[in-house]
C-alpha cells in the first residue's frame, strides 16, 4: 500500500540551529516526492519536489531535501532555521495526479 | 504556479444545513482536487474534478454528501451536505501543476465549523 510516514509529530529547535525533518514512503513505482509547508491559518505552499535526476534538490526559503532510494526516505533539511519557519510541514508522495500526505511535523522555533 | 482563491474563507454553520465552497483559479487547469483537513490532522483527498465529467470520489466519500461541480476550466464548487459537527474541518482545493511532475498547488482553504 502507498503511504508516507513522518516519524516526528513535534520538533523544537533554536533559531539559527540546523533542521532535519524525516520522511519515509512506501510506493510501488518510482515516486514523485514533495514537501509542503502550512503556516497557521494558511493553505499549503510547495517547498520543493523530486521527480528524477540529482537526488539532492533545492527548494524555496533555503530548504533542501535528499532522496535516498535505498532507505525510501526524502528528508528535508535547512542549515539555519529562522523564527518564521515555525509551521507544519507535510511530506507527500504522488503519481497520476494523486497525492498521499504524511501526518505532518509541527516545527516550533525558540528565539 | 496558479493563483487559487476560495470562498468563503471560513463559516460557522448549524447541523443539518449545507454549505457550498467555491474555488477559482486564475488560469485554465485540467484537474482540480478537493481535500479535507480535520483538526490537527493531515490532508485527505475527497475527490478529483475534471471539467466535463463526473467527479471521482475516494473511498469513504460519496457524492450525496459532497457533491462537486466543475462547470469550466477555472472554477469548481464543493458542497458539504446535511452537516454534522464531524464535518468541522478545513476544506482545500488544489490544481495540478503544468510541468507534468504531478505537483499540486493549493488554495488558502475554507475553515468550516458546524455547531
Amino acid at each position: 500500500a502507498q503511504s508516507v510516514t513522518q516519524p516526528d509529530i513535534h520538533i523544537t529547535v533554536s533559531e539559527g540551529a540546523s533542521l532535519e525533518l524525516r520522511c519515509n514512503y512506501s510506493y510501488g513505482a518510482t515516486p514523485y516526492l514533495f514537501w509542503y509547508v502550512q503556516s497557521p491559518g494558511q493553505g499549503l505552499q510547495l517547498l520543493l519536489k523530486y521527480f528524477s535526476g540529482d537526488t539532492l534538490v533545492q527548494g524555496i526559503k533555503g530548504f533542501e531535501a535528499e532522496f535516498k532510494r535505498s532507505q525510501s526516505s526524502f528528508n528535508l533539511r535547512k542549515p539555519s532555521v529562522h523564527w518564521s519557519d515555525a509551521a507544519e510541514y507535510f511530506c507527500a508522495v504522488g503519481g497520476y495526479n494523486k497525492l498521499i500526505f504524511g501526518a505532518g511535523t509541527r516545527l516550533a522555533v525558540h528565539p | 504556479s496558479a493563483v487559487i482563491s476560495q470562498k468563503p474563507s471560513r463559516d460557522i454553520c448549524q447541523r443539518g444545513t449545507s454549505l457550498t465552497i467555491q474555488c477559482q483559479v486564475d488560469s485554465q487547469v485540467t484537474m482540480m482536487f478537493w481535500y479535507r483537513q480535520q483538526p490537527g490532522q493531515s490532508l485527505t483527498l475527497i475527490a478529483t474534478a475534471n471539467q466535463g465529467s463526473e467527479a471521482t470520489y475516494e473511498s469513504g466519500f460519496v457524492i450525496d454528501k459532497f457533491p462537486i461541480s466543475r462547470p469550466n476550466l477555472t472554477f469548481s464548487t464543493l458542497t458539504v451536505s446535511n452537516m454534522s459537527p464531524e464535518d468541522s474541518s478545513i476544506y482545500l482545493c488544489s490544481v495540478g501543476g503544468t510541468s507534468g511532475g504531478h505537483e499540486q498547488y493549493f488554495g488558502p482553504g475554507t475553515r468550516l465549523t458546524v455547531t
